[in-house]
């Protein structure tokens, strides 16, 4: 059972270059987020799902882009990096009624 | 509005002293539940506790102790007998309703503890 993975570890981006960081889950949630998390300020939710085929913005979704196409998976797309976006991201998921178990993060920079 | 505070940002203690984590909460709901999450070096968020709002029950796990109180909005994590392998950042956080927005969590700014031997 491997719960809540992300891929890649690390990543650099040049200004305005797109890419998508990669969550899976194998423990049948109905619910994943993305959050970010800076230095001073915490994890903020980016976008989350309930469901497969549903989406929905959470606090800090400007630059980023979600689908959730099947129960598993829920990439988080960047389509044009900015240096503002230079944060260490972390997938959840959780049914309803439980914790939100996070991933190992992604760290991105973009310079 | 819903907010959580950590006024400690930093914390340096010497291996088997005491320390108590602080976390202030805000939130209109009468329904929610305050959580805190380890962050080692390492950087992965390690889960830790759980409450709902309807349990001011204080729990205890080995040297980990959290004190719920609903009359000051506050929910402190202590550690007794501190030890290097604690030296994380600590995170405080709070959830509503599942519909709101998929019950996400409000995080703290996070306690660096530093535990030194």
């Amino acid at each position: 059972n491997a719960g809540v993975t992300q891929t890649p570890k690390f990543q650099v981006l040049k200004t305005g270059q797109s890419m998508t960081l990669q969550c899976a889950q194998d423990m049948n949630h109905e619910y994943m987020s993305w959050y970010r998390q800076d230095p001073g300020m915490g994890l903020r939710l980016i976008h989350y799902s309930v469901g497969a085929g549903i989406t929905d913005q959470g606090e800090v979704p400007n630059g980023y882009n979600v689908s959730r196409s099947t129960t598993e998976d829920f990439p988080l797309r960047l389509l044009s990096a900015a240096p503002s976006q230079t944060s260490v991201y972390f997938c959840a998921s959780r049914t309803p009624k439980e914790t939100q178990y996070f991933g190992p993060g992604t760290r991105l920079l973009v310079l | 509005a819903q907010k959580v505070t950590q006024a400690q940002t930093e914390i340096s203690v010497v291996e088997k002293e005491d320390v108590t984590l602080d976390c202030v909460y805000e939130t209109r709901d009468t329904t929610y539940y305050l959580f805190w999450y380890k962050q080692p070096p390492s950087g992965e968020l390690v889960f830790l506790i759980r409450r709902n709002s309807f349990d001011e029950q204080n729990e205890i796990s080995g040297r980990y102790s959290w004190n719920f109180q609903k009359s000051t909005s506050s929910f402190n994590f202590t550690i007794t007998a501190s030890q290097v392998v604690d030296s994380a950042v600590y995170f405080c956080a709070l959830s509503e309703s599942i519909y709101n927005q998929g019950g996400k969590l409000i995080f703290g700014q996070g306690t660096e503890l530093s535990v030194k031997p």
